[in-house]
C-alpha cells in the first residue's frame, strides 16, 4: 500500500518555463511533508518541506504548495534550469519522530 | 562538517550469500534511517534506529536486519541474498529533537548487485 504517491514517472520542461511537480498521500495523519532531489550516483538531498499547519512555503526558486482537504501537494521550479534535471522524491511523516516515506519520484529533465 | 558516510559503495555477491553495509552518520545526530531504492519503487523504508534500539521498522523480511552501536555508526546486514535484493541502499541520519527534526541527510547509498 504505497501512502505517498507520484503518478508522474517523468516530466520534461523548457529552460525557464514553471516545472510543477504533483504528490498525492493517503494517510490523514502525516503533518509534516518534504521534497528531495536525487541526481545520479548521489544521495538524495533535501530541499524544501512543509508543515501540515501551512498551505504554502517558498524558498528561492521553489514553493512547495499543501491542499490538505485533497490530501495533496505540488513543488512548482520557476525558472527551471538545467541544473535542475535530477529525481524528485515527495516524502511525509507523521510525527518528528516516525519514519519518513518516499514516494516512486518524478524524473525531471529540464531542455535548455 | 562530514557527511553520512556508507561504505563499500559498490558491492556484488551471489544468491545465497551475506552481505553487511556500514553507515557513518554526521557527527551529533543520533537517528539513523536504512532505505532501499530500486527502480519504480522509490525509497523503501528499512528501518530506524536510535539510541541503538530499533524504532521503527518497514515491511521487510527477516533476513533484513541492523543495528546501531554507541557511537550511532550503523549496520545493516541482508542474509541468503535474493537476486531481488538488488538495489541503492541508502542511509541517513537526523538530528532528534531539533527544528527539522525530519530533514534527513542522506549519504551516497551502497550499490548492491546480487548474481
Amino acid at each position: 500500500d504505497q501512502q505517498v504517491k507520484q503518478n508522474s514517472p517523468s516530466l520534461s520542461v523548457q529552460e525557464g518555463r514553471i516545472s510543477i511537480l504533483n504528490c498525492d498521500y493517503t494517510n490523514s495523519m502525516f503533518d509534516y511533508f518534504l521534497w528531495y532531489k536525487k541526481y545520479p550516483a548521489e544521495g538524495p538531498t533535501f530541499l524544501i518541506s512543509i508543515s501540515s499547519i501551512k498551505d504554502k512555503n517558498e524558498d528561492g526558486r521553489f514553493t512547495v504548495f499543501l491542499n490538505k482537504s485533497a490530501k495533496h501537494l505540488s513543488l512548482h521550479i520557476v525558472p527551471s534550469q538545467p541544473g535542475d534535471s535530477a529525481v524528485y522524491f515527495c516524502a511525509a511523516t507523521k510525527t518528528s519522530y516516525d519514519k519518513v516515506i518516499f514516494g516512486p519520484g518524478t524524473s525531471l529533465s529540464v531542455i535548455p | 562538517k562530514a557527511g553520512v558516510t556508507q561504505t563499500p559503495r559498490y558491492l556484488i555477491k551471489t544468491r545465497g550469500q551475506q552481505v553487511t553495509l556500514s553507515c557513518s552518520p554526521i557527527s551529533g545526530h543520533r537517528s539513523v534511517s536504512w532505505y532501499q531504492q530500486t527502480p519504480g519503487q522509490g525509497l523503501q523504508f528499512l528501518f530506524e534506529y536510535f539510541s541503538e534500539t530499533q524504532r521503527n521498522k518497514g515491511n521487510f523480511p527477516g533476513r533484513f536486519s541492523g543495528r546501531q552501536f554507541s557511537n550511532s555508526r550503523s549496520e545493516m546486514n541482508v542474509s541468503t541474498l535474493e537476486l531481488g535484493d538488488s538495489a541503492l541502499y541508502l542511509c541517513a541520519s537526523t538530528i532528534i529533537g531539533a527544528p527539522g527534526a525530519n530533514v534527513l541527510t542522506f549519504g551516497a547509498g551502497s550499490r548492491l548487485t546480487v548474481l
